[in-house]
C-alpha cells in the first residue's frame, strides 16, 4: 500500500500568513494527488485535485503543486475561514485510496 | 442540487450487524463509482471501500470479508452492509462521489454526506 506522511502536522499561523503544507507519498503517485479541508463537525470538502488544479467554488489563494512522491498545498493570505484540518489523499493506486494524516491549521 | 445523504447509523453491540444507506440527487448516480469513508472522532480519515458503476467492489483489509458495498441504481442508493462489528469500526461514516477528469479517471471525491454514526459497543 501507498503510505502518505504530511508535514507540519500542526501548525499556528496568523491572518494574512503564507503557510506550505507539504505531503509526501511512499511511491511515485504521478499527479494523482487531491487536497480536502475539513472543519470541525463538518465533512472535508475538495479543494484540489490531480496536485495542482483548483475544484470549482475555491478561492484562488489555494495552490497546489508537486508530482511523483512530493506535493505541496499553499494557502496565501491566509483567511479567518481557513483555519481547518487539511488532508492529502492519493488516487492513483487501490485499494486503498489513502488519506494522509491530516495538518491542522490552527490560528496564532 | 448535488447530494449525499447517509443513514443507519446506531449503536449496536460487538458481533452485531447493521446496514447504511446513501441516498444520492442531483447527478447520474448509475454512471459515477461511489466510496464508503469513515472517521473515527478526533482521528484522520480512512477509505473503506469502492463499488464502480458496474458493481465491481474493492475494499480496505480492515474491513475485508466483514462489509459489503452494493447500490441500486434504480434507486440511486447506495449501501454498505456491515457484519460482525467490533470496536474499532466505531466511526463517522460517509458516502463520497467520485469526480471524474479528462481521462476518465477518478481523481478526487468531490461530493460527500454529512456522515452517519455508528458505536459499536463492547
Amino acid at each position: 500500500d501507498i503510505q502518505l506522511t504530511q508535514s507540519p502536522s500542526f501548525l499556528s499561523a496568523s491572518v494574512g500568513d503564507t503557510v506550505i503544507i507539504t505531503c509526501r507519498a511512499s511511491q511515485g503517485i504521478g499527479n494523482y494527488l487531491a487536497w480536502y479541508q475539513q472543519k470541525p463537525g463538518r465533512a472535508p470538502k475538495l479543494l484540489m485535485f490531480v496536485a495542482s488544479t483548483l475544484q470549482s467554488g475555491v478561492p484562488s489563494r489555494f495552490s497546489g503543486s508537486g508530482s511523483g512522491t512530493e506535493f505541496t498545498l499553499t494557502i496565501s493570505s491566509l483567511q479567518p475561514e481557513d483555519f481547518a484540518t487539511y488532508y492529502c489523499q492519493q488516487v492513483n493506486i487501490f485499494p486503498p485510496f489513502t488519506f494522509g494524516p491530516g495538518t491542522i491549521v490552527d490560528i496564532k | 442540487e448535488v447530494q449525499l445523504v447517509e443513514s443507519g447509523g446506531r449503536v449496536v453491540h460487538l458481533g452485531d450487524s447493521l446496514k447504511l444507506s446513501c441516498a444520492a440527487s442531483g447527478f447520474t448516480f448509475k454512471d459515477n463509482a461511489m466510496n464508503w469513508v469513515r472517521q473515527v472522532p478526533g482521528k484522520g480519515l480512512e477509505w473503506v471501500c469502492l463499488i464502480s458503476w458496474d458493481g465491481g467492489t474493492y475494499y480496505a483489509d480492515s474491513v475485508k470479508g466483514r462489509f459489503t458495498v452494493s447500490r441500486d441504481n434504480e434507486n440511486n442508493s447506495l449501501y454498505l452492509q456491515m457484519d460482525s462489528l467490533r470496536p474499532e469500526d466505531t466511526a463517522l461514516y460517509y458516502c463520497t462521489k467520485f469526480l471524474y477528469y479528462d481521462s476518465g479517471e477518478p481523481v478526487a471525491m468531490d461530493v460527500w454526506g454529512t456522515g452517519t454514526t455508528v458505536i459499536v459497543s463492547s
